[in-house]
């Protein structure tokens, strides 16, 4: 399975813009970017993936280097709510699996 | 919609037992994937089923068992149990497809002693 890196921690202050960086310098070409969070006492969340083009949705965009081997994902405008743990993952996309393999993530910290 | 939701919310076992937890996919998901979180760490994958077969396994010994029935809810069973499988165990589900979100349930927080 292929391996990301991510900063342990990182902080922001609301209604600031937050980067959180991903490095997977062994990404494969079927390999899907994908990142979750995780708020305190709930499950994991989707939030955004990309193959190779960036990407927005309503919660954030995915920023993809050119050569794949790393990616960052932005918050706009961080919120109280946005403090959570922000995991980056790589999915295999050449067969139907679903499997997810989380690192420990980074642990963003918004202050009001 | 009611989304994932996992049965019981909290449990407490004796060292040696053994427990089921229980999980309700999202309406219209067929795919189920079993996680394990410890205090501190990412989720890890125990297994995936799907049409009723697991069709993946993690890194887990045998005592973890499943089962996916016809509704496609799903049973996660832990025999012999240790005072290490203490851990948030969480349910997702998906529609089966390839690289599609999955939704996850609150969890069940397992505590043996």
């Amino acid at each position: 399975d292929a391996k990301t890196t991510q900063p342990n921690s990182m902080e922001s202050n609301e209604e600031e813009p937050v980067h959180l960086p991903c490095n997977h310098s062994t990404i494969s070409g079927t390999d899907y970017i994908h990142w979750y969070r995780q708020l305190p006492s709930q499950g994991p969340e989707y939030v955004i993936h990309g193959l190779t083009s960036n990407v927005n949705n309503r919660m954030a965009s995915l920023a993809i280097a050119e050569d794949r081997k790393s990616s960052t994902l932005i918050l706009h405008r961080a919120t109280l709510r946005d403090a959570a743990v922000y995991y980056c993952i790589l999915r295999w996309g050449v067969l139907d699996t679903d499997k997810l393999i989380f690192g420990t993530g980074t642990r963003l910290q918004v202050f009001p | 919609d009611a989304g994932v939701t996992q049965s019981p919310t909290h449990l407490i076992k004796t060292r040696g037992q053994q427990v089921t937890l229980r999980c309700s996919p999202k309406s219209g998901h067929d795919t189920v994937s079993w996680y394990q979180q410890a205090l501190g760490q990412g989720p890890q994958f125990i297994f995936q089923y799907y049409e009723e077969e697991e069709r993946q396994r993690g890194n887990f010994p045998d005592r973890f068992s499943g089962h996916q029935f016809p509704n496609y809810s799903s049973e996660l069973n832990v025999n012999a149990l240790l005072l290490g499988d203490s851990a948030l165990y969480l349910c997702a589900s998906s529609p089966g497809r390839m690289n599609t979100e999955a939704f996850f349930g609150q969890g069940t927080r397992l505590t043996v002693v």
